[in-house]
């Protein structure tokens, strides 16, 4: 049973243009959204969050937006830089207990020169 | 900087045998989380420690696999016996009292 879904399994963009990656939950009890970026050989690192009382988190190019309606996030960088090419876990929890973490399947993002 | 180290980063074996993962959580931090990376599940929960004791351990094979925090600087996930199903990269992570977790560079796991 996947509550964290990154139906997109890849990504290609032109340095400098925007890419927006999407992640679909099906919990409604998540109240707390993060995103984390992968490099081969590397474990996963914190890159942004978001709490359900917010609909939108911004820092530097990266920027996550929550539509709890629908159950939807997305991450946003812009511009797009060579150096973003790795894979995105998007990633949730609730404060409903302790701070389980469920993760997506990841979307591998090419930022192409 | 502090880091979470897990050991071994590479381990090839045979199937049946014993397989031992270790990882030194960032000193402070008092949540301590196992995942498996796979294709199809991305990174998939086995295990999961609160102040050493174990809180969730639903995502793992019980008859199989076993997770333990003997000490605040050591977690252990043990695998007995191993099958080349269990062919995975398995990561450590530590929080403190958040959902932003600190993930070790994995233990890259073979089985043959």
């Amino acid at each position: 049973d996947q509550q964290v879904k990154q139906n997109s399994p890849s990504l290609s963009v032109q340095e400098g243009r925007i890419s927006i990656l999407n992640c679909d939950y099906t919990n409604s009890m998540f109240d707390y959204f993060l995103w984390y970026k992968k490099y081969p050989a590397e474990g996963p690192t914190f890159l942004i969050s978001i709490s359900s009382i917010k609909d939108k988190n911004e820092d530097g190019r990266f920027t996550v937006f929550l539509n709890k309606s629908a159950k939807h996030l997305s991450l946003h960088i812009v511009p797009s830089q060579p150096g973003d090419s790795a894979v995105y876990f998007c990633a949730a929890s609730f404060s409903g207990g302790y701070q389980k973490v469920t993760f997506g399947t990841g979307t591998k993002l090419q930022v192409i020169p | 900087d502090a880091r979470v180290t897990q050991t071994p980063r590479h381990k090839v074996t045979e199937m049946g045998q014993e397989v031992t993962m270790r990882c030194q959580p960032i000193l402070g931090h008092n949540t301590v989380f196992w995942y498996r990376q796979t294709m199809m599940q991305g990174l998939e929960l086995l295990a999961y420690f609160r102040n050493r004791a174990p809180l969730d351990d639903s995502g793992m094979p019980k008859d199989r696999f076993s997770a333990e925090m003997p000490d605040a600087t050591l977690a252990t996930l043990k695998i007995q016996p191993s099958e080349p199903r269990d062919s995975a990269v398995y990561f450590c992570a530590s929080g403190r009292d958040t959902e932003k977790l600190f993930f070790g560079s994995g233990t890259q796991l073979s089985v043959l």
